[in-house]
């Protein structure tokens, strides 16, 4: 399957500001990127689509221009989060879908203090 | 709208015995996933299911899918400690909007 670099792993900010994610596709060219949340002790959700070269598409409910996703290159995506609030806390993962089915980067923990 | 059903959602078991984990999904679906998470880590890839019948196997764990029940199970055999984690299924719809929808996973417990 690809392989996918998430980073950073960890980050701490402070509220009213906002942190970038980037997950790279090393081996594979993804059109198509996912961005997923997960509070902890529940599951994943999933947040919006990354297409490359056009507009993300969001779930219900994930406010796009809180969570801004540009996917300007086959093989990086990133997930920026706007002026950041405590309940923004969470685990950011993003997925891409290879020829033998989805491959996860390893994650982002975010916390906002 | 997909919904994806997992049951038991918290499991506690002895070493040696042996479970299933139930995953159950509300429409029509193309491939079914089975996945580990251990504690702040992200997902780790079991098993992909492509078609009814479908049984895969890996070590101490075994899925199998029926699509015409939208029923897929994880089957644990002889339980040891290294397999604590939380154990997700998620279910693909690929006809225009292909994305993966997750159940609500499953926190097993191996107790010695």
């Amino acid at each position: 399957g690809a392989v996918v670099s998430q980073h950073p792993s960890r980050v701490i900010c402070k509220s009213g500001t906002s942190v970038k994610i980037e997950c790279r596709s090393l081996d594979f060219q993804a059109t198509t990127m996912f961005w997923y949340r997960q509070f902890p002790k529940q599951s994943l959700m999933l947040m919006a689509t990354s297409n490359e070269g056009s507009k993300a598409t969001y779930e219900q409910g994930v406010e796009k221009d809180k969570f801004l996703i540009n996917h300007a290159s086959l093989t990086l995506s990133t997930l920026t989060v706007t002026s950041a609030h405590p309940e923004d806390s969470s685990f950011y993962i993003c997925s891409v879908e290879g020829n033998y089915g989805y491959t996860f980067g390893s994650g982002t923990r975010l916390t906002v203090v | 709208e997909l919904k994806v059903e997992q049951n038991p959602l918290f499991l506690s078991m002895q070493e040696g015995k042996n479970y299933t984990i139930y995953c159950n999904y509300s429409t029509t679906s193309d491939r079914l996933y089975w996945y580990r998470q251990d504690p702040g880590k992200s997902l780790e890839s079991l098993f992909v299911l492509l078609s009814n019948g479908a049984v895969k196997q890996e070590g101490r764990l075994m899925a199998s899918l029926d699509t015409k029940a939208r029923l897929s199970t994880l089957h644990i055999t002889a339980a040891v400690h290294d397999l604590s984690a939380t154990y997700f299924c998620a279910v693909d719809i690929r006809f225009g909007n292909e994305k993966l929808t997750f159940g609500t996973g499953t926190r097993l417990t191996i107790i010695p």
